[in-house]
């Protein structure tokens, strides 16, 4: 079963304002990773956040992790047209070492120029 | 070169059909993966690859059938297909199995089976 559940489903904002998207999971995890994906298309890799982080950054993405309440933010920062697509967060088993990736059901951002 | 590649990127087949997905990779990764995803649901792994080896077949039907031929490539051999197989095929490579790995993913290939 799917271990990652995002919310909101879908999120509609202006270019420039800020878009948060939440993730939890329910068992525990080696790491968190979020990756984009444009329309029907292959994903791309955003960010791995370890369990033993709390807070990431790359450019204008910032990544929390709250082990204790088992959940995930990604936060893009003065968003762009270019950022229209669907992000999921996918976890990776704690005490596992297949590197099986579980993803969450997605949040569909539209950025409205 | 950081591009994992599918071909063909779309493929209409009959469920009589026999018809076969290609997947690359030159990053010398030793790890590649299937996915299957239907329309706005996320991914879901069919097989795991390891250094050209079967590593995990979560229950996929035999009518999908994975073939590793060398450590670049990643084929995926569809026979007797049915309409509800339809979806988007990607596939994705990461330097080793495991954890800490970051994976890779090609654009997929759109699969309509009639």
């Amino acid at each position: 079963s799917q271990q990652g559940e995002e919310d909101p489903q879908a999120l509609s904002i202006q270019e420039g304002e800020n878009a948060t998207m939440n993730c939890s999971y329910k068992t525990s995890i080696n790491n968190l990773q979020w990756y984009r994906q444009n329309s029907g298309r292959g994903l791309v890799h955003l960010i791995l956040i370890r369990s033993n982080e709390r807070e990431k950054h790359s450019g204008r993405l910032r990544v929390t992790l709250d082990t204790s309440k088992k959940s995930s933010s990604l936060l893009i920062t003065a968003s762009r047209a270019a950022d229209t697509a669907s992000y999921f967060c996918a976890t990776v088993h704690g005490s596992s070492n297949t590197g099986k990736l579980i993803f969450g059901q997605g949040t569909t951002l539209q950025v409205k120029p | 070169d950081t591009e994992v590649t599918q071909t063909p990127k779309h493929l209409v087949m009959g469920m009589t059909n026999k018809k076969s997905l290609k997947c690359e990779q030159h990053m010398g990764h030793r790890a590649m993966y299937w996915y299957k995803q239907k329309a706005k649901k996320p991914p879901e792994l069919m097989f795991v690859y390891s250094y050209e080896k079967l590593s995990i077949n979560e229950s996929v039907p035999s009518r999908f059938s994975p073939e590793c031929p060398n450590s670049s490539l990643l084929n995926l051999h569809l026979h007797a297909l049915q309409p509800e197989d339809s979806a988007l095929y990607l596939c994705a490579s990461s330097q080793e199995q495991g954890v800490r790995n970051e994976q890779f993913f090609g654009p997929g290939t759109r699969l309509t089976v009639l």
